[in-house]
């Protein structure tokens, strides 16, 4: 599989724990960005880097939240003391910088108990 | 800051043909995207507008109107797999991120 990948699919956890997803986007896409969707609305941008780079965050992206992607391939994304309301999709997305499409991983569900 | 207007809900009959409206407001433009969702999916690529007039794929079309901030999808001979949530989302002045509209879910009856 070529596409962009996702780990865990779904995830459980109680309120004050840690999570972490991981993502690796297609290969040779110097660009990677993570998402957040709740039901019923579209993704909102969290953050995206170019390469190793971290060149957005968004101010949804709380202290709380922190992304790496330490040798320009995978990333990954904690969000520590979870509360319920981080339950939602985090996707993460790949592209060419010079690229017109971003392709999208199946996403990471999580629910906070 | 950027601002996108999409219908919550549609609904239309197998065969028939639907158009799903987009409008935004925008800091910077560098183009726009439709992607499709189905439910507990990841949004998967239609197609991209960054110049004014249509664009056709199959039986998919997207229009873009730059001076009038809208565009168009528009979905002929549908199929009830084509139910779904229809996103708009546009490209920032500094061609990086996409930001999204809320989404339009269609649904398709027989």
């Amino acid at each position: 599989d070529t596409g962009v990948s996702q780990d865990p699919r779904h995830k459980i956890t109680k309120r004050g724990q840690n999570v972490t997803f991981r993502c690796d986007p297609i290969s040779e896409h110097n660009r990677l960005y993570w998402y957040r969707q709740t039901l019923g609305q579209g993704p909102e941008f969290l953050t995206y880097f170019q390469n190793e780079a971290q060149l957005e965050k968004s101010r949804l992206l709380s202290d709380r939240f922190s992304a790496e992607r330490p040798k320009g391939s995978f990333s990954t994304l904690e969000i520590q003391r979870t509360e319920q309301g981080d339950s939602a999709m985090y996707l993460c997305a790949s592209s060419l910088i010079t690229g017109n499409t971003i392709y999208f991983g199946e996403g990471s569900w999580l629910t906070v108990v | 800051g950027q601002n996108i207007d999409q219908p919550t809900e549609m609904t239309a009959t197998e065969g028939a043909i639907v158009q799903i409206n987009c409008t935004y407001q925008t800091s910077g433009f560098n183009g726009l995207f439709w992607y499709q969702q189905h439910a507990g999916e990841a949004p998967t690529f239609l197609s991209y507008n960054v110049l004014d007039g249509l664009e056709e794929k199959g039986r998919f079309s997207s229009f873009l109107s730059r001076s009038k901030g809208y565009s168009y999808l528009l979905l002929k001979e549908l199929q009830m797999k084509d139910s779904a949530s229809y996103l708009c989302a546009v490209r920032d002045r500094s061609f990086q991120k996409l930001v999204f509209g809320t989404g339009t879910r269609l649904l398709v009856s027989p």
